[in-house]
């Protein structure tokens, strides 16, 4: 079966601090992946998705960049991290086979 | 660009009844899907049931069916006999078909309280 594991569960980074959160997936091959962030326990809002690795497309302009080195890993970076980065951020995966897109335990940032 | 609306910020239900929480969308698209997913206080985010907009017929999970009114962009979702479980925010969301299938543009949710 596929699962999808994220880390850090749960960050507190000050003001200009770096970032690296990482989602793998397994089970599966080739996933499309996605970085979403949920703010103040609201909507999700979709920052980037990755169709294959070095592929990666932007949804939102930010201070937030991802990656996407291995088929099933998928890192959300930041140079310097701001007050509105906080929040929580989960990562998710679909795949072809039955249309639905799976969701991690996401990470709670607190930036300071 | 797509969104989606939810009108109901907060809903409440007795055990063992049935509540309707609301949902518009706006969109321009043809192929597209819709869905509704819970998050529990554990926040993970669950699917709930899914609706592809080329079917007339409503989906159905067990105790959980869709008003799918495609002319008037309208997707609720009913949920009968209601149990505590059941007490989450439930989000709305839309997604492209095709090549952009999975891109979801979620609703702000509806926080639901089940009443023993």
């Amino acid at each position: 079966s596929q699962t999808i594991h994220q880390w850090p569960a749960t960050l507190v980074q000050p003001v200009g601090s770096p970032l690296s959160l990482e989602c793998t997936v397994e089970g599966t091959s080739n996933p499309n992946l996605y970085w979403y962030r949920q703010a103040a326990g609201r909507g999700l809002q979709l920052l980037f998705y990755s169709v294959g690795i070095g592929q990666i497309s932007s949804e939102v302009p930010q201070n937030l960049s991802a990656s996407r080195p291995q088929d099933r890993q998928f890192i959300l970076s930041s140079k310097k991290l701001l007050l509105s980065d906080s929040g929580f951020y989960l990562c998710a995966w679909s795949g072809s086979f039955d249309g639905r897109e799976y969701f991690g335990p996401g990470t709670r940032l607190t930036v300071t | 660009a797509q969104t989606v609306t939810q009108s109901q910020p907060e809903m409440s239900v007795q055990e063992a009844e049935t509540v309707t929480l609301s949902c518009t969308y706006d969109t321009s698209e043809n192929n597209y899907y819709l869905f509704w997913y819970k998050q529990p206080p554990s926040r993970q985010m669950i699917l709930v049931i899914r609706q592809e907009a080329y079917k007339q017929q409503n989906a159905t999970e067990n105790r959980f069916s869709v008003n799918f009114q495609k002319a008037a962009k309208s997707f609720s979702l009913k949920i009968s006999d209601s149990q505590l479980g059941d007490t989450a925010m439930y989000f709305c969301a839309f997604s492209p078909g095709g090549t952009s299938y999975g891109k979801l543009t979620f609703g702000q949710g509806t926080i639901l309280t089940v009443h023993p």
